[in-house]
Order: structure tokens, then C-alpha cells, then sequence
């Protein structure tokens, strides 16, 4: 079964700074997909990036890039120039893109604050 | 586009009580997840259908909990008679399909409590 560890429960970055979160995973397949949702007090999940594993190139949408290792099956979410709305719970997660039974496998969360 | 409904927002209840929550996805999302978030944690799946069939329910409760889709559609998830433990986050989210391409869409969620 695969697993996906967030070591950071909590994390704290300055407004216009950058952070970077990290995420590890474990699986024995060769494809799939790896994400980081975004989880305000509302609630909501908001898919901030996804990343293919088939693809070498770091995904990367405005503020917001990965590092992806898949050696090392690291992703890491790095966010540039902070604002105070990105404060929230981060998740990373990952979904199996062999499978038709392709549940999100989630971590257990980081913690963001933004400093003003 | 409308987004993924689910209801109520907020429910408190006594443990042996029983509680439903419901769902409506995105028109025309053949696949259906049904989450549980507790406190501290990560979602993890409670059971998955594709159109109004179940594909997965290995994690789900059968004891205590059960789930219907009616006609593909809305969505149903019961608990009958609830404990403590299950306080947390019900998610629900949709999909156009079960393949990992697919961006699931999620609801706003149900916080239940237990008490």
C-alpha cells in the first residue's frame, strides 16, 4: 500500500518570503500522480499542483513549484512570495494512475502561517 | 460550473444516535468518493462508486456505516449507531472517472460531532 509522510506538522513563513514544504512517499508503482492540496478553514480542498510522474520537469503554477525526486520519492511545494492567503493546511497526496480503484492517498497535513 | 454540494455543514449528536449527509456532485462526474477527515489527519477514503456502483468500500465501517447513489447521482452516507470516534470531516468529492488523471473536485464538507 502506498504512503505518503508530511514531517512537518507545522511551518511558518514571513509575508513575501518563500517556504517550501515537504512531502515523502512510498510505493512500488512506476506511474502515477502526486498533488498538494490546499485546505483553508472553510474546508474546502483546493488542488493547488499536481505533478506526473512520467514527467522529469517540475510542475510549477504561478507562486507555486514543486521538486519532485522520484528516486528519492521526495515533493517537496515550494511557495514564492508569500501572502497572507496561503495561509492554510497543506496536503500532499497521491493517486495511483494504473489502477481503475484510484482513491487520493493523503499525508497528514503542514500547517502554514503567514507572518505579516 | 457548479461546485460539489454537501450537507448540512455542522452536525452535533449524541454517540448511538444515528446521522445521513448528503452529496451532489458536479453534473456529468461518473465517480464519487466519500472521505473521512479526523482532526490532525489527512482525508482517507470511506468507499467509492462509479456511477451507482460501489468500486471500493474496503475501509468503510460496514457495521455502522453504509452508502447509496441512487441513479448515479446524489449520494448518501449513514451512520447507524454513531460513536465518539467518529467525529471528523465527511468529504465528499467527484470525478469525471476512476482514472488518476482526473482532478477530484471536493465539497465544502460535514463536520460531524459525537458527543
Amino acid at each position: 500500500a502506498q504512503t505518503v509522510t508530511q514531517s512537518q506538522p507545522e511551518m511558518s513563513v514571513q509575508e513575501a518570503e518563500t517556504v517550501t514544504l515537504s512531502c515523502t512517499y512510498d510505493t512500488s508503482e512506476s506511474d502515477y500522480y502526486l498533488f498538494w492540496y490546499k485546505q483553508p478553514p472553510s474546508r474546502q480542498m483546493i488542488l493547488v499542483i499536481r505533478q506526473e510522474a512520467y514527467k522529469q520537469q517540475n510542475a510549477t503554477e504561478n507562486r507555486f513549484s514543486v521538486n519532485f525526486q522520484k528516486a528519492a520519492k521526495s515533493f517537496s511545494l515550494k511557495i514564492s512570495d508569500s501572502q497572507l492567503g496561503d495561509a492554510a493546511m497543506y496536503f500532499c497526496a497521491y493517486r495511483s494512475a494504473w489502477s481503475g480503484n484510484t482513491p487520493l492517498v493523503f499525508g497528514k497535513g503542514t500547517r502554514l502561517s503567514v507572518i505579516a | 460550473e457548479a461546485g460539489v454540494a454537501q450537507s448540512p455543514r455542522y452536525k452535533i449528536i449524541e454517540k448511538r444516535q444515528s446521522v445521513a449527509f448528503w452529496c451532489n456532485p458536479i453534473s456529468g462526474h461518473a465517480t464519487l468518493y466519500w472521505y473521512q477527515q479526523i482532526l490532525g489527519q489527512g482525508p482517507k477514503l470511506l468507499i467509492q462508486f462509479q456511477n451507482n456502483g460501489v468500486v471500493d468500500d474496503s475501509q468503510l465501517p460496514k457495521d455502522r456505516f453504509s452508502a447509496e447513489r441512487l441513479k448515479g447521482v446524489d449520494s448518501t452516507l449513514k451512520i447507524q449507531p454513531a460513536k465518539l470516534e467518529d467525529s471528523a470531516v465527511y468529504l465528499c468529492a467527484s470525478s469525471w472517472s476512476v482514472y488518476g488523471e482526473d482532478e477530484q473536485y471536493f465539497g465544502p464538507g460535514t463536520r460531524l460531532t459525537v458527543t
